[in-house]
């Protein structure tokens, strides 16, 4: 077993700053991932890393940078927040081998609004 | 293009009673990974179950089922003798085998269990 921690849990920011969301993993996942989640909806993929330094852009990738500093943590940053913006942001690990097919397990989540 | 789609918004259903939602998916690989996941009130996302397209027989995991019937891309989740704490949103998703680690969510579904 294993847990992620996402940090911070709360981010209150200013329109047109730069924030930047935390996540690690101690399962020894090789992937990690980066998901937003707007009120009501799906998650959406904005980033993935599939081992250290090692980038690869999702469907919402504009907007935002990330980095994986290490194969435990993976960063991501809002480059410009927008005015009003308000969404979940999920950090998930996986591995690949037969028994789990790159089966992702979840962080509890970062809370962005920005005012 | 890869698509998953749940139709049913909400279900209320009798505690110990069956509940069954709908998936269905899109897709153009003959390869891929269908999984279940449960958004708690409290935002954190847990996997519940997954099937393996190649695989005739049906995945089940405790009180959670799938029903899963290839030709009509569709994956139904069966969760039996429910109880309160089964309330939540549940989130159906897919990856391709060749499509990268990414995975495609519905909506959600959000299931709410009564005394």
């Amino acid at each position: 077993g294993g847990i992620i921690t996402q940090t911070p849990k709360f981010l209150i920011g200013q329109e047109g700053q730069k924030l930047t969301l935390k996540c690690q993993q101690n399962f020894n996942h090789d992937t990690m991932y980066w998901y937003r989640q707007d009120s009501g909806k799906g998650l959406r993929l904005i980033y993935y890393s599939i081992t250290e330094n090692d980038l690869q852009k999702g469907d919402l990738s504009e907007g935002y940078d990330a980095s994986r500093e290490k194969k435990s943590s993976f960063s991501l940053t809002v480059t410009s927040a927008q005015k009003n913006e308000m969404a979940v942001f999920l950090c998930a690990s996986s591995t690949w081998d037969w028994v789990n097919q790159d089966t992702q397990y979840f962080g509890p989540g970062t809370r962005l609004l920005v005012l | 293009a890869q698509k998953v789609t749940q139709t049913q918004t909400s279900i209320s259903v009798m505690e110990k009673t069956t509940v069954t939602m709908d998936c269905v998916y899109e897709t153009q690989d003959s390869s891929y990974f269908l999984f279940w996941y449960k958004q708690t009130a409290s935002g954190e996302i847990v996997f519940l179950i997954r099937q393996d397209s190649y695989k005739k027989e049906n995945a089940t995991v405790g009180h959670y089922s799938l029903n899963f019937q290839k030709p009509k891309s569709s994956i139904g989740l069966i969760i039996t003798a429910t109880q309160i704490e089964d309330s939540a949103v549940y989130f159906c998703a897919m990856r391709e085998d060749q499509g990268g680690r990414a995975l495609i969510f519905g909506t959600g579904t959000t299931v709410s269990v009564s005394p």
